[in-house]
């Protein structure tokens, strides 16, 4: 399957932590990329290569990936973070790709 | 740091050709670094990859749109453009264009702001 499937919606309260989910089959064999995207905004990079964050994104977001399964973990959630987040990963001979079907994070 | 900035209608009609442009600052469409991506969000709804474009022509689609897309390069404008033909409501969408980042791992590093296109007699 090229699919990536994500949880619709998951809740954290303000300074906890949260994870998210991206599975799909693609993630044996390529790393996932993550992006947030906030109401009426488009989408910014957070991180790549499993766990690298581009320049002026808070250590506080982290990657692992392990078999069919990339996570991006918010330690210490803030405000802030409440956005969409959409994994997105290389498929097939690699030169094609897909976006995970999107995860709302609401900081309670 | 790269810049992206989407033109062209926001409105067209159905059945015929959504046409829009990329124009990229602060770095050069020819650098072997990078693809050019575009990608679109139907409102409400997920991003979808619709197709990328290398500085010399090479091209992937996304199977689903791969028989009404294509997507080009002018590397004297040091823009690239989408053409999606034969349009309906269902291509009603925010047209995002990105640039995709070309090494051992991929990924869409810089954005532009996005282009909302409305199919609509």
């Amino acid at each position: 399957s090229s699919e990536l499937t994500q949880d619709p919606a998951v809740s954290v309260a303000l300074g906890q932590t949260v994870r998210i989910t991206c599975q799909g089959d693609s993630l044996r064999r390529y790393y996932a990329s993550w992006y947030q995207q906030k109401p009426g905004q488009a989408p910014i990079l957070v991180m790549y290569s499993k766990n690298s964050r581009p320049s002026g994104i808070p250590d506080r977001f982290s990657g692992s990936s392990s078999g069919n399964t990339a996570s991006l973990t918010i330690t210490g959630a803030q405000a802030e973070d409440e956005a969409d987040y959409y994994c997105n990963s290389r498929i097939s001979s690699g030169h094609l790709y897909v976006f995970g079907t999107g995860t709302k994070v609401t900081v309670l | 740091q790269l810049q992206l900035q989407e033109s062209g209608p926001g409105l067209v009609k159905p059945s015929e050709t959504l046409s829009l442009t990329c124009s990229v600052s602060g770095g050069s469409i020819t650098s072997t670094n990078y693809y050019w991506g575009w990608i679109r969000q139907p409102p409400g709804k997920g991003l979808e990859w619709i197709g990328s474009i290398y500085y010399s022509g090479n091209t992937y689609y996304n199977p689903s749109l791969q028989s009404r897309v294509t997507i080009s390069v002018d590397a004297s404008k040091n823009q690239f453009s989408l053409n999606l033909t034969s349009v309906t409501a269902a291509d009603t969408a925010v047209f995002y264009c990105a640039s995709l980042k070309y090494s051992t791992s991929r990924y869409f590093d810089y954005w532009g702001q996005g282009t909302l296109v409305t199919v609509s007699p």
